[in-house]
């Protein structure tokens, strides 16, 4: 059974800061790996999906990388807003979309002014 | 274009009533998935339709829960004889086959 685990839980930096955050998935029989950001009260809004022949995509001052060897997938975010805070979600698709998404807990992250 | 909707979007329920939540995908999405999130736990998935393909129903968390999918389109999630547990927000999400899920706003349903 997979599992989805993100460290740290909780992230507070200053405006301007580059940070990583990180996922770990048990098995790396993926067919790709999602991340998301999740303001509070609302729903998922979708920010990189890495299939799992690549290594990494990049939208704007996002880059998400994927190691399926090690099990790991980082989300790097450059230049940090205070319109980033948000929390974070890795989720794993083992099986097509049949198992549906294995999400990690998520990274809650605060971009101080 | 139109994103992932569901209705409604809050839901006050008291325990032992049944109690539908409904989904309309993103026009053309092939993929439709329930999951729930709740409160201080990460998000759970349910059930995934494929199509007009029956779906595996093994991860609905009871016997109380059941989905359907109309037409390939609308989906209803139905939770009979609510309990206090089923206290959650439940997401629909939709793809094009195995691709991106894009995520509708959620319902918050909550038992008393």
């Amino acid at each position: 059974k997979q599992e989805v685990t993100q460290i740290p839980a909780a992230l507070s930096v200053p405006e301007g800061e580059n940070l990583v955050l990180n996922c770990s998935f048990t098995d790396s029989a993926i067919y790709n790996l999602q991340w998301f950001r999740q303001d509070p009260g609302k729903g998922l809004t979708s920010l990189l999906l890495i299939q799992s022949s690549q290594r990494e995509q990049t939208s704007g001052r996002l880059n998400a990388s994927l190691d399926k060897s090690s099990g790991r997938s980082t989300l790097y975010i450059a230049a940090s807003q205070p319109g980033d805070s948000a929390t974070y979600l890795c989720a794993a698709d083992s099986g097509g979309g049949a198992d549906g998404l294995t999400f990690g807990k998520g990274t809650h992250l605060i971009i101080q002014p | 274009g139109a994103g992932v909707s569901q209705s409604p979007s809050n839901k006050v329920t008291e325990k032992g009533k049944d109690v539908e939540l409904r989904c309309d995908p993103i026009s053309g999405h092939t993929a439709l998935y329930w999951y729930r999130q709740s409160l201080g736990q990460g998000l759970e998935f349910l059930i995934y339709f494929q199509g007009n393909s029956a779906p595996d129903k093994s991860g609905l968390p009871s016997d109380r829960f059941s989905a359907e999918r109309t037409g390939g389109s609308v989906s209803t999630l139905t939770i009979q004889r609510t309990q206090q547990e089923d206290s959650a927000v439940y997401f629909c999400a939709s793809s094009f086959g195995g691709d991106t899920q894009y995520f509708g706003p959620g319902t918050r349903l909550t038992v008393l």
